[in-house]
C-alpha cells in the first residue's frame, strides 16, 4: 500500500520560515494536499493541488511537489500556526486517499 | 457555507456495529461534483480515510482496504445526509470519526465536528 512519511516534529521561532516535508514514492506525479489541525479541532485544508491556497488561508502558507517529496512552507511563522500538519495524496492504483504521518509544528 | 453536523453514539460494545450520521447543509449529497467521506483519527493510526459515497448518474462507494469487509457508507437523499456503519468493532476501532466533503479539486474542504467513539464493554 502507498505510504506518506513526515517528520514527527519541527520547531521554529516566531517570524522565521519553516518547511514540512512529505515523502512518498513518485509523489510528484500526483497532487498533494495539506491540512492544519489545532488541538481539539477538525483539520483545515491549507494547500490543494500542490501549490494552491483556498480562500481565507494566509499567503504565508505555500506548497511545492517534485520527485518523491512535497513540501509545505510557512513564511513568517506566527504563534497561531502552532498545530499538527498532515499531507494527503490520492493513490490511483487502489483508488484510495492516503494521509501522511503528521508533523507537529512548535513555535518557540 | 457548507456545514456538516455529525450525530451518533459515543460508546459501542465490542462485536457490535458503529453507526454515525453526517447531516449536510449548504450542499447536496446528490451533487455530481462532490463526494462524501468518513475519516477517523487515533493516536496509533493517525488520520485514516475510511471511504466515500458519491453520485455520478448512479451511486458509488469506495472503501479503504483496512475496513472494506466491515464498512458501509450510504446516502440518504430524503434527509440530505450520509451514514457510516462499521461492523464487528474491536477496541482498535476506538477513534475520533469525522465526515468530510470533497468538491472538485478541493479535497476535504469541509469537515464535521468529529465524534469520539469508544469501543468498550
Amino acid at each position: 500500500s502507498y505510504e506518506l512519511s513526515q517528520p514527527p516534529s519541527v520547531s521554529v521561532s516566531p517570524g522565521q520560515t519553516t518547511s514540512i516535508t512529505c515523502s512518498g514514492d513518485k509523489l510528484g506525479d500526483r497532487y498533494t494536499y495539506w491540512y492544519q489541525q489545532r488541538p481539539g479541532q477538525s483539520p483545515i485544508l491549507v494547500i490543494y493541488q500542490d501549490t494552491k491556497r483556498p480562500s481565507g488561508i494566509p499567503e504565508r502558507f505555500s506548497g511545492s511537489n517534485s520527485g518523491n517529496t512535497a513540501t509545505l512552507t510557512i513564511s513568517g511563522t506566527q504563534s497561531v500556526d502552532e498545530a499538527d500538519y498532515y499531507c494527503l495524496a490520492w493513490d490511483s492504483s487502489t483508488a484510495l486517499y492516503v494521509f501522511g504521518t503528521g508533523t507537529k509544528v512548535t513555535v518557540l | 457555507q457548507v456545514q456538516l453536523q455529525q450525530s451518533g453514539p459515543g460508546l459501542v460494545k465490542p462485536s457490535q456495529t458503529l453507526s454515525l450520521t453526517c447531516a449536510i447543509s449548504g450542499d447536496s449529497v446528490s451533487s455530481i461534483s462532490a463526494s462524501w467521506s468518513w475519516i477517523r483519527q487515533s493516536p496509533s493510526r493517525g488520520l485514516e480515510w475510511l471511504g466515500r459515497t458519491y453520485y455520478r448518474s448512479k451511486w458509488n462507494s469506495d472503501y479503504a482496504l483496512s475496513v472494506k469487509s466491515r464498512i458501509t457508507i450510504n446516502p440518504d437523499t430524503s434527509k440530505n445526509q450520509f451514514s457510516l456503519q462499521l461492523n464487528s468493532v474491536t477496541p482498535e476501532d476506538t477513534a475520533i470519526y469525522y465526515c468530510a466533503r470533497t468538491s472538485g479539486w478541493f479535497v476535504f474542504d469541509f469537515w464535521g465536528q468529529g465524534t469520539l467513539v469508544t469501543v468498550s464493554s
